[in-house]
């Protein structure tokens, strides 16, 4: 079965650096994009960043744009999110997310989630 | 602010009909698909809708989606307690380069 299992969150101070992880399992990850998505706390969900399969082209909200870098490793079934420049609002719950097919940019499959926390 | 608008709150009796609409412009809702997505309490998003109007395997009928122009909508027929979470719409938005979810809407059935 699809599972994605999301790693690497805790409190960090504003302005230093975390970087997530989400390992893939039960799919071809290698053909599959991914989505990071983050929920702060009581609020909506709000979309991130987004890599293609091969890893060549990735898009960012402006939000994060400049601060967070979206990568991935086929190799090893493992998509990253590398946050710098962290900031009090970026306190939140990151989930990865499996697109379900190319161009639908429709998500099947989700993780349980990471807590960040940006706090002095 | 959103870039796509979702109505805050919606509510109905168990047994009946429930829309939730999602309304965005020519560069995001009315140029790409729409999904939609359930949030139990305490749990992930999950899928319901993709491509406007269609449902994974193991989504119910009573679960529907459609679009016209501009605005998504969601349907729940037969509504049931366990229904209660926050629905989301999402969409790619060609202006920005970036996808984007509604603000959500919490469904109460009373």
């Amino acid at each position: 079965q699809v599972q994605l299992v999301e790693s690497g969150g805790g409190v960090v101070q504003p302005g230093r650096s975390l970087r997530l992880s989400c390992v893939a399992s039960g799919f071809t990850f290698s053909s599959c994009a991914m989505l990071w998505v983050r929920q702060a706390p009581g609020k909506g969900l709000e979309w991130l960043s987004f890599i293609w399969w091969d890893g060549t082209h990735d898009d960012y909200a402006e939000s994060v744009k400049g601060r967070f870098t979206i990568s991935r490793d086929n190799s090893k079934n493992t998509l990253y999110l590398q946050m710098n420049s962290l900031r009090v609002e970026d306190t939140g719950l990151y989930y990865c997310a499996k697109e379900r097919n190319i161009g639908s940019h429709s998500f099947d499959h989700w993780g349980q989630g990471t807590l960040v926390t940006v706090s002095s | 602010q959103s870039v796509l608008t979702q109505p805050p709150s919606v509510s109905a009796a168990p047994g009946q009909k429930v829309t939730i609409s999602c309304s965005g412009s020519s560069s995001n809702v009315g140029n790409n698909y729409v999904s939609w997505y359930q949030q139990l309490p305490g749990t992930a998003p999950k899928l319901l809708i993709y491509d406007n109007n269609k449902r994974p395997a193991g989504i119910p009928d009573r679960f529907s989606g459609s679009k016209s122009g501009t605005s998504a909508t969601l349907g729940i027929t037969g509504l049931q307690t366990g229904d209660e979470a926050d629905y989301y719409c999402v969409t790619w938005d060609n202006s920005l380069s970036a996808g984007v979810f509604g603000g959500g809407t919490k469904l109460t059935v009373l």
